[in-house]
């Protein structure tokens, strides 16, 4: 029984260029968070979402990042025209119901570097 | 927004020693997690405790919800154990967990 999967695990980009992280949720999640942790920090929330629908995105910068999760496939975490501000890890987490009504379970990560 | 804190914010240990690690939070919350981050990084999970006490093996948890904090006890640690502790919460309508600062445990030989 997969977990929560998550690639690439590791992703080096040079400023300008477009990153995608991909999220495949555990078998029977229908619900898919991700959060981002800068070095020495805790995790921060970005968007919250369901099948083809984006639930709550209040943690998403207003620009250059967006958020799927199609019908089919993993979901997807996209950074357009990246800088170093941008480096981080990239956490996904899946549940089976939203919000506090079960236990999430999170992903090894990707771990940006914009160089 | 909700406030989460961790006390304290670094901890070194030798091997075989207790401690508790505490979760303080500025409001109400619906439900509570504890995670283990690893030296890799990865996150593991340790304990969903909305309130009372959950065991499993030498790590148990405690949330009392009323007044406002969870604490995790480590018995007997070792070097495995090492690794950041996170308490994450679930809070007013936010179906999407608030994370605290983190618990830095090192534990030594």
């Amino acid at each position: 029984n997969a977990g929560v999967m998550q690639n690439p695990r590791h992703l080096v980009r040079r400023r300008g260029q477009e990153a995608r992280l991909r999220c495949s949720p555990m078998k029977g999640h229908s619900h898919v968070y991700w959060y981002r942790q800068l070095p020495e920090e805790g995790l921060k929330f970005m968007v919250y979402l369901q099948k083809e629908n984006i639930i709550d995105e209040s943690g998403m910068p207003k620009e250059r990042f967006s958020a799927e999760f199609p019908k089919e496939g993993p979901s997807i975490l996209r950074i357009q025209q990246v800088v170093r501000g941008d480096s981080a890890a990239y956490f996904c987490a899946s549940s089976s119901l939203g919000g506090e009504n079960t236990e999430a379970f999170f992903g090894q990560g990707t771990r940006l570097t914009v160089v | 927004g909700i406030q989460v804190e961790q006390s304290p914010p670094d901890l070194i240990l030798q091997e075989g020693a207790n401690s508790t690690l505490r979760c303080n939070f500025s409001d109400s919350v619906n439900n509570l997690q504890w995670f283990h981050q690893n030296p890799w990084g990865q996150l593991i999970n340790l304990f969903y405790i909305p309130s009372g006490t959950k065991q499993n093996g030498r790590l148990s948890a405690t949330t009392v919800a009323t007044e406002r904090y969870s604490l995790l006890y480590i018995s007997s640690s070792q070097t495995t154990d090492s690794g950041v502790y996170f308490c994450a919460v679930y809070y007013g309508g936010r179906r999407a967990l608030t994370f605290g600062s983190g618990t830095r445990l090192q534990v030594q030989p």
